[in-house]
């Protein structure tokens, strides 16, 4: 069975802070994605990986970076954590050969207080 | 640019009854179309995923279909369950400058009312 696997499902943090989500995948895929998803807003696209050490910045970047070091983790970072990061955070893998589909992982609710 | 719109926004039905879903692009160049099942606070489920050479595939209860040169696909639910309440959300995915993308609608909230 295939599985996306975010280390977290509630996270609370402290402004300030630097915050770690972690997405592990076991499918073998070279895509995978960070989403965030407000309500009204839809899921937007923050960073993706299309390869290890590889990174494209998506729709919304700001105030996060990302970590590709190994194949199955892509890793999501918030450098300084802000109360308007408060979001849900969802990863997804794919496989890069044409027609195939995306997995998400089960989210990560953070709240920044 | 790709857009992906789903309408409507939200929908309340009776239980039992068979609905529909719609969800369209603007440029039919896709590899394939997802539909996707939310449940609040969690993360998403693959549906059905349709690929451009394919006008249907079902599961179960669930039928999505895909007109690329109209650029439209629909979601029929047949005999609705309280159960199948949940945001549904479409996605299409293409090619740009060498690279995969996925292209999402903003959903649409279904309640299935008792």
């Amino acid at each position: 069975d295939v599985k996306v696997t975010q280390s977290s499902r509630y996270l609370v943090k402290r402004t300030g802070e630097k915050v770690f989500l972690e997405c592990v995948q076991d499918m073998d895929h070279e895509n995978m994605f960070w989403y965030r998803q407000d309500p009204g807003l839809g899921l937007r696209l923050i960073y993706f990986s299309y390869d290890v050490k590889m990174k494209e910045k998506g729709d919304i970047p700001e105030g996060y970076s990302v970590s590709r070091e190994k194949k199955e983790r892509f890793s999501l970072i918030l450098e300084s954590a802000s109360t308007n990061q408060t979001s849900m955070y969802l990863c997804a893998s794919s496989s890069r050969r044409v027609g195939t589909e995306a997995f998400f992982g089960q989210g990560t609710r953070l709240t920044v207080v | 640019k790709q857009e992906v719109t789903q309408i409507p926004a939200a929908l309340s039905v009776p239980e039992g009854e068979n609905l529909v879903l719609n969800c369209s692009f603007t440029d039919s160049a896709i590899y394939n179309l997802q539909w996707f099942r939310q449940d609040p606070g969690k993360g998403l489920t693959s549906l059905l995923l349709i690929q451009s050479s394919q006008r249907e595939q079902t599961s179960g209860r669930l039928n999505a279909s895909l007109d690329k040169s109209s650029g439209r696909s629909t979601l029929y639910i047949a005999a609705s369950q309280p159960g199948d309440s949940a945001t549904y959300l479409c996605a299409v995915s293409f090619l740009m400058d060498s690279n995969y993308q996925l292209i999402w609608g903003a959903g649409t909230k279904l309640i299935i009312k008792p």
